[in-house]
C-alpha cells in the first residue's frame, strides 16, 4: 500500500542537540511539506518542496533545515537554534494535479528535555 | 494577511446533525479543504470545495460561499467515532507556491451518547 512513513514516532532530545526526522513517501508525489502542530494553534508550515533538489521556507523556518535529494524523501532537521522545538511534526505530500489534497504521515512527537 | 476562524469546541449528541463553520480572509483563493484529525493521529482528507455550493459525500457535506469567505462542514447521523478535531484549510495564491495551505486552529467535536 502507498503512503507516507515518518520516523521516529516519539523522540526525546536534550537541549543543544540537533535531531533529524525522517519522511518517506511511495505515492510518487512531487510536492512534500513539513508542518508543526502545537496545542491551540493550526498547522504551521515549516518548509516545502515542489521538486527534487528544490525547497522553500514556509512561515516558521527558523531553526530548521531540510533536504530533497530524492523524490521519495524529505528529512527535517531540528537544530539547536530552534528555541521551542517541543511539538508534533507532520510530513505531507501532494500531487500537482487533481484537488491537490495533502496526504499526511502519522507524525513525530518531539520532546526536548 | 491570512486568517481562518473556526469555533474552538463543539458538543453534539449521537445520531444528531452538527454544522462546523469556517470563515477565512486570505491572499487569493484556490480551494478550501476540510480534514479530520483524531487525537495524536494524522489529519485525513474529508472534502474539497473550489466552487460555490454544496459537496456531499456520504454522511459528510461541505458548503462554500466565496463571496462571503465562508464554509461549513455538515456531519449527519453522528457516531461516537466522529469525535475528533476538524480542520479547515484554504489554498491561496502565495507567490507561485503550489498547494500551500493555511490551516485554521481546528474545531474539537465531542459526540455524546
Amino acid at each position: 500500500d502507498g503512503g507516507i512513513t515518518q520516523s521516529p514516532k516519539y523522540l526525546f532530545r536534550k537541549e543543544g542537540q540537533n535531531v533529524t526526522l525522517s519522511c518517506e513517501q511511495n505515492l510518487n508525489h512531487d510536492a512534500m511539506y513539513w508542518y508543526r502542530q502545537d496545542p491551540g494553534q493550526g498547522l504551521r508550515l515549516i518548509y516545502y518542496s515542489q521538486i527534487v533538489n528544490d525547497f522553500q521556507k514556509g512561515d516558521i523556518a527558523e531553526g530548521y533545515s531540510v533536504s530533497r535529494e530524492k523524490k521519495e524523501s524529505f528529512p527535517l532537521t531540528v537544530t539547536s537554534a530552534q528555541k521551542n522545538p517541543t511539538a508534533f511534526y507532520l510530513c505531507a505530500s501532494s500531487r500537482k494535479t487533481g484537488t491537490g489534497e495533502l496526504f499526511f504521515g502519522e507524525g513525530s512527537r518531539l520532546t526536548v528535555l | 494577511g491570512q486568517n481562518i476562524d473556526q469555533p474552538t469546541e463543539m458538543t453534539a449528541t449521537e445520531g444528531a446533525i452538527v454544522q462546523i463553520n469556517c470563515t477565512y480572509q486570505t491572499s487569493g483563493f484556490n480551494g478550501l479543504f476540510w480534514y479530520q484529525q483524531h487525537a495524536g493521529e494524522a489529519p485525513t482528507f474529508l472534502s474539497y470545495n473550489v466552487l460555490d455550493g454544496l459537496e456531499e459525500k456520504g454522511r459528510f457535506s461541505s458548503f462554500l460561499s466565496r463571496s462571503k469567505g465562508y464554509s461549513y462542514l455538515l456531519l449527519k447521523e453522528l457516531q461516537m467515532k466522529d469525535s475528533a478535531s476538524y480542520l479547515c484549510a484554504v489554498r491561496g495564491n502565495y507567490g507561485g507556491a503550489t498547494n500551500k495551505l493555511i490551516f485554521g486552529t481546528g474545531t474539537l467535536l465531542a459526540v455524546q451518547p
